[in-house]
Protein backbone atom coordinates (compact mmCIF):
# COMPACT_ATOMS: atom_id res chain seq x y z
CA UNK A 1 0.00 0.00 0.00
CA UNK A 2 1.36 3.46 -1.13
CA UNK A 3 2.06 5.42 2.29
CA UNK A 4 3.82 7.82 4.04
CA UNK A 5 4.30 6.96 7.48
CA UNK A 6 5.45 9.16 10.44
CA UNK A 7 6.60 8.11 13.83
CA UNK A 8 6.13 8.86 16.50
CA UNK A 9 2.21 9.80 16.25
CA UNK A 10 2.63 11.29 19.66
CA UNK A 11 4.95 12.61 21.42
CA UNK A 12 5.82 15.08 24.85
CA UNK A 13 9.01 16.10 25.48
CA UNK A 14 10.78 18.81 27.69
CA UNK A 15 12.62 22.27 26.49
CA UNK A 16 15.91 21.38 25.29
CA UNK A 17 15.75 17.74 24.46
CA UNK A 18 17.19 16.87 21.05
CA UNK A 19 14.30 14.51 19.49
CA UNK A 20 13.63 13.21 15.23
CA UNK A 21 10.40 12.57 13.95
CA UNK A 22 10.75 10.40 11.26
CA UNK A 23 9.33 10.59 7.78
CA UNK A 24 9.33 7.27 5.59
CA UNK A 25 7.55 7.26 1.85
CA UNK A 26 7.27 3.87 -0.22
CA UNK A 27 6.22 5.41 -3.45
CA UNK A 28 9.83 6.50 -5.02
CA UNK A 29 9.05 10.00 -4.79
CA UNK A 30 11.33 12.47 -5.30
CA UNK A 31 10.15 15.26 -3.52
CA UNK A 32 9.15 15.57 0.58
CA UNK A 33 8.30 18.41 2.37
CA UNK A 34 7.56 19.01 6.24
CA UNK A 35 4.53 21.19 7.17
CA UNK A 36 2.95 22.28 10.64
CA UNK A 37 -0.40 23.13 11.69
CA UNK A 38 -1.32 25.55 14.20
CA UNK A 39 -5.52 26.44 14.93
CA UNK A 40 -6.25 29.41 12.63
CA UNK A 41 -2.51 29.49 10.64
CA UNK A 42 -3.18 26.68 8.46
CA UNK A 43 -0.38 24.30 7.50
CA UNK A 44 2.78 26.15 7.06
CA UNK A 45 5.90 24.59 5.00
CA UNK A 46 9.00 24.36 7.20
CA UNK A 47 11.59 22.60 4.84
CA UNK A 48 11.52 20.56 1.81
CA UNK A 49 13.50 18.30 -0.52
CA UNK A 50 13.22 17.95 -4.26
CA UNK A 51 15.73 15.03 -4.19
CA UNK A 52 18.62 12.66 -1.90
CA UNK A 53 20.84 15.75 -0.37
CA UNK A 54 18.79 18.75 -1.44
CA UNK A 55 16.90 20.48 0.68
CA UNK A 56 16.04 23.99 1.17
CA UNK A 57 13.75 26.34 3.53
CA UNK A 58 10.04 26.49 3.98
CA UNK A 59 8.43 29.55 5.61
CA UNK A 60 9.09 28.55 9.22
CA UNK A 61 12.57 26.73 9.69
CA UNK A 62 14.06 28.34 12.64
CA UNK A 63 14.59 25.38 15.21
CA UNK A 64 14.38 22.82 12.74
CA UNK A 65 17.05 21.14 11.27
CA UNK A 66 16.33 17.97 7.93
CA UNK A 67 18.48 15.74 5.93
CA UNK A 68 18.06 13.69 2.78
CA UNK A 69 20.42 11.08 3.03
CA UNK A 70 17.73 8.24 0.96
CA UNK A 71 14.79 8.78 -1.12
CA UNK A 72 12.78 6.88 0.99
CA UNK A 73 13.74 9.11 4.47
CA UNK A 74 13.12 12.84 5.41
CA UNK A 75 13.60 13.25 9.23
CA UNK A 76 12.86 16.23 11.13
CA UNK A 77 15.16 17.31 14.02
CA UNK A 78 14.34 19.65 16.43
CA UNK A 79 17.77 20.44 18.28
CA UNK A 80 16.85 22.16 21.15
CA UNK A 81 12.65 21.98 21.15
CA UNK A 82 10.90 24.69 23.01
CA UNK A 83 7.27 25.12 23.64
CA UNK A 84 6.66 27.23 20.70
CA UNK A 85 7.82 23.97 18.71
CA UNK A 86 4.35 22.54 20.07
CA UNK A 87 2.17 21.49 17.17
CA UNK A 88 0.84 19.21 14.96
CA UNK A 89 3.41 18.03 12.45
CA UNK A 90 2.37 16.86 8.75
CA UNK A 91 5.02 14.93 6.05
CA UNK A 92 4.47 15.07 2.75
CA UNK A 93 5.64 13.24 -0.19
CA UNK A 94 4.90 14.27 -4.30
CA UNK A 95 6.19 12.79 -7.49
CA UNK A 96 7.75 16.05 -8.90
CA UNK A 97 8.11 13.86 -12.19
CA UNK A 98 4.86 13.96 -13.28
CA UNK A 99 4.42 17.07 -12.47
CA UNK A 100 1.26 16.74 -10.70
CA UNK A 101 1.96 18.55 -8.06
CA UNK A 102 -0.39 16.29 -5.25
CA UNK A 103 0.82 16.18 -2.03
CA UNK A 104 0.56 12.61 -0.15
CA UNK A 105 0.41 13.52 3.78
CA UNK A 106 1.24 11.03 6.78
CA UNK A 107 -1.07 11.02 9.35
CA UNK A 108 0.73 13.62 11.79
CA UNK A 109 2.96 13.46 14.68
CA UNK A 110 1.25 15.44 17.38
CA UNK A 111 4.51 17.03 19.65
CA UNK A 112 4.16 18.74 22.94
CA UNK A 113 7.34 20.53 24.66
CA UNK A 114 7.34 21.63 28.33
CA UNK B 1 2.68 39.22 0.71
CA UNK B 2 1.56 36.08 -0.78
CA UNK B 3 -1.43 34.55 0.80
CA UNK B 4 -4.24 31.89 0.93
CA UNK B 5 -7.51 33.67 2.71
CA UNK B 6 -10.60 31.26 3.54
CA UNK B 7 -12.36 33.86 4.97
CA UNK B 8 -14.70 31.27 6.79
CA UNK B 9 -13.43 29.30 9.97
CA UNK B 10 -16.87 27.32 10.34
CA UNK B 11 -19.69 26.29 8.39
CA UNK B 12 -22.62 24.46 8.61
CA UNK B 13 -24.72 22.94 6.08
CA UNK B 14 -27.99 20.41 5.97
CA UNK B 15 -27.42 17.32 4.83
CA UNK B 16 -28.67 17.36 1.19
CA UNK B 17 -27.78 21.18 0.86
CA UNK B 18 -25.34 22.58 -1.23
CA UNK B 19 -22.27 23.84 -0.14
CA UNK B 20 -19.49 26.19 -1.60
CA UNK B 21 -16.44 26.89 0.53
CA UNK B 22 -14.75 30.09 -0.71
CA UNK B 23 -10.88 30.54 -1.12
CA UNK B 24 -8.97 33.69 -2.37
CA UNK B 25 -5.16 33.64 -3.32
CA UNK B 26 -2.87 36.77 -4.18
CA UNK B 27 0.50 35.89 -6.24
CA UNK B 28 1.38 38.13 -8.94
CA UNK B 29 0.78 35.21 -11.67
CA UNK B 30 -1.53 32.26 -11.67
CA UNK B 31 -0.78 29.77 -9.18
CA UNK B 32 -1.63 25.81 -9.24
CA UNK B 33 -4.60 25.95 -7.11
CA UNK B 34 -5.49 22.74 -4.94
CA UNK B 35 -8.42 21.45 -2.19
CA UNK B 36 -7.59 19.21 0.20
CA UNK B 37 -9.61 17.77 3.01
CA UNK B 38 -8.60 16.25 6.57
CA UNK B 39 -10.99 13.97 8.37
CA UNK B 40 -10.45 14.02 12.36
CA UNK B 41 -7.09 12.62 12.90
CA UNK B 42 -6.22 11.75 9.62
CA UNK B 43 -3.75 13.58 6.99
CA UNK B 44 -4.27 15.64 4.19
CA UNK B 45 -5.84 14.16 0.98
CA UNK B 46 -6.25 15.69 -2.53
CA UNK B 47 -9.90 16.54 -3.91
CA UNK B 48 -9.21 18.49 -6.87
CA UNK B 49 -6.79 20.69 -8.68
CA UNK B 50 -6.26 23.41 -10.86
CA UNK B 51 -3.38 24.22 -13.31
CA UNK B 52 -4.81 25.09 -16.92
CA UNK B 53 -7.55 24.93 -19.12
CA UNK B 54 -11.26 24.32 -18.12
CA UNK B 55 -11.99 26.73 -15.10
CA UNK B 56 -14.22 24.51 -13.50
CA UNK B 57 -12.59 21.34 -12.30
CA UNK B 58 -13.94 18.04 -11.15
CA UNK B 59 -12.75 16.47 -8.00
CA UNK B 60 -13.14 13.18 -6.26
CA UNK B 61 -16.33 12.35 -3.65
CA UNK B 62 -18.99 14.63 -6.08
CA UNK B 63 -16.70 17.79 -5.12
CA UNK B 64 -16.17 20.84 -7.74
CA UNK B 65 -14.04 24.06 -7.88
CA UNK B 66 -14.05 27.17 -10.72
CA UNK B 67 -11.09 28.99 -11.11
CA UNK B 68 -11.86 32.48 -11.00
CA UNK B 69 -8.94 34.96 -12.53
CA UNK B 70 -10.82 37.95 -12.06
CA UNK B 71 -11.77 37.44 -8.45
CA UNK B 72 -8.41 35.73 -7.52
CA UNK B 73 -10.91 33.28 -6.38
CA UNK B 74 -10.90 28.90 -6.37
CA UNK B 75 -14.26 28.18 -4.14
CA UNK B 76 -15.14 24.80 -3.70
CA UNK B 77 -19.10 24.05 -4.20
CA UNK B 78 -20.72 20.33 -4.05
CA UNK B 79 -24.96 20.10 -4.99
CA UNK B 80 -25.51 17.72 -1.92
CA UNK B 81 -23.76 17.46 1.36
CA UNK B 82 -23.71 14.00 3.00
CA UNK B 83 -22.63 13.67 6.28
CA UNK B 84 -19.26 11.70 5.84
CA UNK B 85 -18.45 15.48 4.06
CA UNK B 86 -17.89 16.50 7.71
CA UNK B 87 -14.26 17.86 7.92
CA UNK B 88 -11.94 20.51 7.57
CA UNK B 89 -11.28 22.06 3.82
CA UNK B 90 -7.72 23.55 2.67
CA UNK B 91 -6.82 25.47 0.06
CA UNK B 92 -3.58 25.64 -0.84
CA UNK B 93 -1.74 27.20 -3.67
CA UNK B 94 1.74 25.68 -5.49
CA UNK B 95 4.46 27.56 -6.68
CA UNK B 96 7.92 27.40 -7.93
CA UNK B 97 7.64 23.78 -9.66
CA UNK B 98 5.32 22.48 -7.04
CA UNK B 99 8.42 23.20 -4.69
CA UNK B 100 6.54 25.61 -2.40
CA UNK B 101 2.91 25.18 -1.42
CA UNK B 102 1.00 27.90 1.20
CA UNK B 103 -2.28 26.79 2.51
CA UNK B 104 -5.04 28.48 3.83
CA UNK B 105 -6.39 28.55 7.69
CA UNK B 106 -8.94 25.97 6.52
CA UNK B 107 -13.06 25.56 6.49
CA UNK B 108 -14.47 23.32 9.49
CA UNK B 109 -17.69 21.91 7.95
CA UNK B 110 -20.10 20.64 10.05
CA UNK B 111 -23.17 19.10 8.43
CA UNK B 112 -26.89 18.85 10.77
CA UNK B 113 -28.61 15.47 9.64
Amino acid sequence: EAQVTQNPRYLITVTGKKLTVTCSQNMNHEYMSWYRQDPGLGLRQIYYSMNVEVTDKGDVPEGYKVSRKEKRNFPLILESPSPNQTSLYFCASSSQGASTGELFFGEGSRLTVL
Amino acid sequence: AQSVTQPDIHITVSEGASLELRCNYSYGATPYLFWYVQSPGQGLQLLLKYFSGDTLVQGIKGFEAEFKRSQSSFNLRKPSVHWSDAAEYFCAVGLYNFNKFYFGSGTKLNVKP
